[in-house]
């Protein structure tokens, strides 16, 4: 059964510093993996899509990278702004055509 | 080219109760699936929907039922609801065509609270 773990829970950093932040994942058969970004009660963003064959995404400041064989994604944003702040969540599709969410990293970007 | 879109936006309903939500998909998109997602936590697959049958389904009970129509629209039917099903449901679509793995585009989510 593929689990999908996103560490930290919670991230505080002050504006301008880059962001990293972590996506681990138990089978390494994976279609693809998905970055999200939610605000409050809202509905999901994709920020980048990487299929299995990919190594790296890249979109603006945005940059996350795959590495199937260890089970692992890290999405960097590059210089962080108040507007960042949201929760970050990250998704593996597998067989059975569904996403596997992690638990998400929630992000606050101080002024 | 419009989003998906889902209805209604927020709900209340008494435990016991049924309820019907609404997804249009994004247009051209065929694949429809469901989520729930409980405060705190990340989306849970509930199902999908590909030209009209399910084509997976999640850890859920058989109280939670979907449909899907001829133009790729879907409902998410919940049965004698529990507190427990209190939580944001999202309505995602793509296409799905053999041998292609495709970017999933979610709609804004129906909040639902069960009293």
């Amino acid at each position: 059964k593929q689990e999908v773990t996103q560490i930290p829970a919670a991230l505080s950093v002050p504006e301008g510093e880059n962001l990293v932040l972590n996506c681990s994942f138990t089978d390494s058969a994976i279609y693809n993996l998905q970055w999200f970004r939610q605000d409050p009660g809202k509905g999901l963003t994709s920020l980048l899509l990487i299929q299995s064959s990919q190594r790296e995404q890249t979109s603006g400041r945005l940059n996350a990278s795959l590495d199937k064989s260890s089970g692992r994604s890290t999405l960097y944003i590059a210089a962080s702004q108040p507007g960042d702040s949201a929760t970050y969540l990250c998704a593996v599709k597998a067989a059975g055509n569904k996403l596997t969410f992690g638990g998400g990293t929630r992000v606050l970007v101080k002024p | 080219e419009t989003g998906v879109t889902q209805s209604p936006t927020h709900l209340i309903k008494t435990r016991g109760q049924q309820v019907t939500l609404r997804c249009s998909s994004q247009s051209g998109h065929n694949t429809v699936s469901w989520y729930q997602q409980a405060l705190g936590q990340g989306p849970q697959f509930i199902f999908q929907y590909y030209r009209e049958e399910e084509n997976g389904r999640g850890n859920f009970p058989p109280r939670f039922s979907g449909l899907q129509f001829p133009n790729y629209s879907s409902e998410l039917n919940v049965n004698a609801l529990e507190l427990d099903d209190s939580a944001l449901y999202l309505c995602a679509s793509s296409p799905l065509r053999e041998g292609f793995s495709y970017e999933q585009y979610f709609g804004p989510g129906t909040r639902l609270t069960v009293t």
